[in-house]
């Protein structure tokens, strides 16, 4: 029910950049809100942004501005987070999550909690 | 932005012992909160919404309360499979913000 699928592991020189998809049901590409979690190796969880899917709109962290792009792709039900400029400690594993969202037109909020995730994608960044 | 911080960062305790942590908003979020349990290398599991409704499936020994800035997850009867890391999260809010979690281990 509401399962996300992520897509494989990465590894990837620093400063390039990263793609990673997250495949939701239909129900839940159209009616949530999908967040990009990640957790760096021995490190707590770390809220990056997250995006409307059907309108594309997107909210970020303050910490990856500029270097986050958040994506969705309606004909296929898939959401893509978009990492640039890639550092040795961004080497992390990144989850999706789903939650409900109250749109507002230029912003939205999170009105609930992340109750499904995705199992995460490994990404390491070394030379 | 609202910062969450969880208290303690870590405690080991026995089996059957009562444990607390704690999550303190920087400003009041009214019971906009949840916890989720994270095992090691698996997927965090939510636990509670609402700072005191027990998910689908939880064990009764899960509890939250508080409201405003001060939340609190207890486990009633500490068991060998809750070790584990414990996070808070804010919502309602254009952002999703975590605390910085609490490992529990069982002594």
């Amino acid at each position: 029910q509401g399962q996300l699928v992520q897509s494989g592991a990465e590894v990837k020189k620093p400063g390039s950049s990263v793609k990673v998809s997250c495949k939701a049901p239909g129900h839940t590409f159209k009616n949530y809100a999908i967040s990009w979690v990640r957790q760096a190796p021995g490190q707590g969880l770390e809220w990056m942004g997250g995006i409307i899917p059907i309108f594309g709109t997107a909210n970020y962290g303050p910490k990856f501005q500029g270097r986050l792009t958040l994506i969705a792709d309606e004909a296929t039900s898939t959401a893509f987070m978009i990492l640039s400029g890639l550092r040795s400690d961004d080497t992390a594993v990144y989850f999706c999550a789903r939650s409900l969202y109250n749109d507002y037109g230029d912003y939205f909020y999170f009105y609930d909690y992340t109750d499904v995730w995705g199992e995460g994608t490994t990404v390491t960044v070394s030379s | 932005d609202i910062q969450m911080t969880q208290s303690p960062s870590s405690l080991s305790a026995y089996v059957g012992d009562r444990v607390t942590i704690t999550c303190r908003a920087s400003q009041g979020i009214s019971n906009y909160l949840a916890w989720f349990q994270q095992k090691p290398g698996k997927v965090p599991n939510l636990l509670i919404y609402g700072a005191s409704t027990l998910q689908s499936g939880v064990p009764s020994r899960f509890s939250g309360s508080g409201s405003g800035t001060d939340f609190t997850l207890t486990i009633s009867s500490l068991q060998p499979e809750d070790v584990a890391t414990y996070y808070c999260q804010r919502y309602n809010s254009t952002l999703l913000t975590f605390g910085g979690g609490t490992r529990v281990e069982v002594k």
